[in-house]
Order: C-alpha cells, then sequence, then structure tokens
C-alpha cells in the first residue's frame, strides 16, 4: 500500500527566506513522487515530479525538491520565498508497480504562508 | 492556458437528497477523475473513468455514487442520496494519459454542505 504524509498543516516563512515544505512516503517499491499548489479558488496545479534520474528535480515557479530515499521524503523548497507563493501545497505518491493501478495517493495539504 | 472547470462552485442541500456535481475537463483529455478531501483530511480519490466506463474505484465509491459523460465536454458525479458524512470539496482532474508518472490537471473543486 501507498501512503503520504505531509507532517505540518501550515509553515510561515519571511518573503525572501528559504522554504521547505515537506513530504514523506511509504511504498512498497520505488516512488512516482508528485508535488501540487492550489491557490485560493483554484485547482490543484501540477508543480513537478520525480520519476527517475536525479534526485534533484526542479519545478515551475523555482520551486525543487529533493528526493530522499534512504529517508523517503520529497521536501519541497524555495531559495527566496515570495509573497505570491502562499498557498496549499499537496505532495502525491504513486508506487511505480502497484498491480495495474494508475492512481497516486494525495496528502492533506500544507498551508504555506510568506509573510511580506 | 486550458483549465478544467466545475459547477457549481458551493452546493448546499438536504441530507437524503440527490446532488450532480459538474465538470469540464481539458478537452483532449481522455482520462477522468473524482477526488474529494473532508475540512482537514487528506485528498481521496474516488473513481476514474476512461471510453465511458469506470476504470477504477475506491471503497468509498458505493452504490450511492456515480458519474457519467453525458456529452463530449462534460463529466458529472452523482451522489444519490447524500449523508452528512458527504459534505466534502469535489474535485474534478483529467489527463491526457493514464500511465503512472502523467500528472493531473484538477479542477477548482465543488464544496458540498450536507445539512
Amino acid at each position: 500500500a501507498q501512503s503520504v504524509a505531509q507532517p505540518e498543516d501550515q509553515v510561515n516563512v519571511a518573503e525572501g527566506n528559504p522554504l521547505t515544505v515537506k513530504c514523506t512516503y511509504s511504498v512498497s517499491g520505488n516512488p512516482y513522487l508528485f508535488w501540487y499548489v492550489q491557490y485560493p479558488n483554484r485547482g490543484l496545479q501540477f508543480l513537478l515530479k520525480y520519476i527517475t534520474g536525479d534526485n534533484l528535480v526542479k519545478g515551475s515557479y523555482g520551486f525543487e525538491a529533493e528526493f530522499n530515499k534512504s529517508q523517503t521524503s520529497f521536501h519541497l523548497k524555495k531559495p527566496s520565498a515570495l509573497v505570491s507563493d502562499s498557498a496549499l501545497y499537496f505532495c502525491a505518491v504513486r508506487e511505480q508497480s502497484s498491480g495495474g493501478s494508475y492512481i497516486p495517493t494525495f496528502g492533506r495539504g500544507t498551508s504555506l504562508i510568506v509573510h511580506p | 492556458e486550458p483549465e478544467v472547470t466545475q459547477t457549481p462552485s458551493h452546493q448546499v442541500t438536504q441530507m437524503g437528497q440527490e446532488v450532480i456535481l459538474r465538470c469540464v475537463p481539458i478537452s483532449n483529455h481522455l482520462y477522468f477523475y473524482w477526488y474529494r478531501q473532508i475540512l482537514g483530511q487528506k485528498v481521496e480519490f474516488l473513481v476514474s473513468f476512461y471510453n465511458n466506463e469506470i476504470s477504477e474505484k475506491s471503497e468509498i465509491f458505493d452504490d450511492q455514487f456515480s458519474v457519467e459523460r453525458p456529452d463530449g465536454s462534460n463529466f458529472t458525479l452523482k451522489i444519490r442520496s447524500t449523508k452528512l458524512e458527504d459534505s466534502a470539496m469535489y474535485f474534478c482532474a483529467s489527463s491526457e494519459e493514464r500511465t503512472a508518472t502523467y500528472e493531473q490537471y484538477f479542477g477548482p473543486g465543488t464544496r458540498l454542505t450536507v445539512t
């Protein structure tokens, strides 16, 4: 079975500072990992994904995430936060082989608040 | 950029009533999904749909739920007799492909409140 945890309900950071939104996962084999962002009154929007290869994945809006297999983590990072980054962030995992299911499992989301 | 749209944005209904949530997926996408998120909890998969039939469904998707693609653009979720515990945000999503590496595109959600 696949699962994902986002241990923080809310992350607060000052504009210009680096930000990290945490995600850990659990799968039997190897994972596919995704980050989505939801701005107010909008749908979840794809940010980046890890499929294979380089552990550091770069995505939209200057975000990146690092796949760490030993720690089963896929934390989302950005070197310098913007107020406009304030949104709800969702991590998702899909096990690479799970008997034909293509459906990812999502976390409950982390609210990122960037203060001016 | 094309988007998934959902209507209504907020639906209030009484327990036992039927509701239909509507979605217009991205036009060239072939795979459609419904998810829900109860306040403060995880986003949960309900059902996926391809070629006019259900591909996968979760344990949540019981006989009270049904999905339909009534025409070439709309994708609907019907809840036959709503319960209080059906109160949640319902997200529709679509994707070009069904493989596990493909990202999904989500609508803004319909907040369903059952009283």
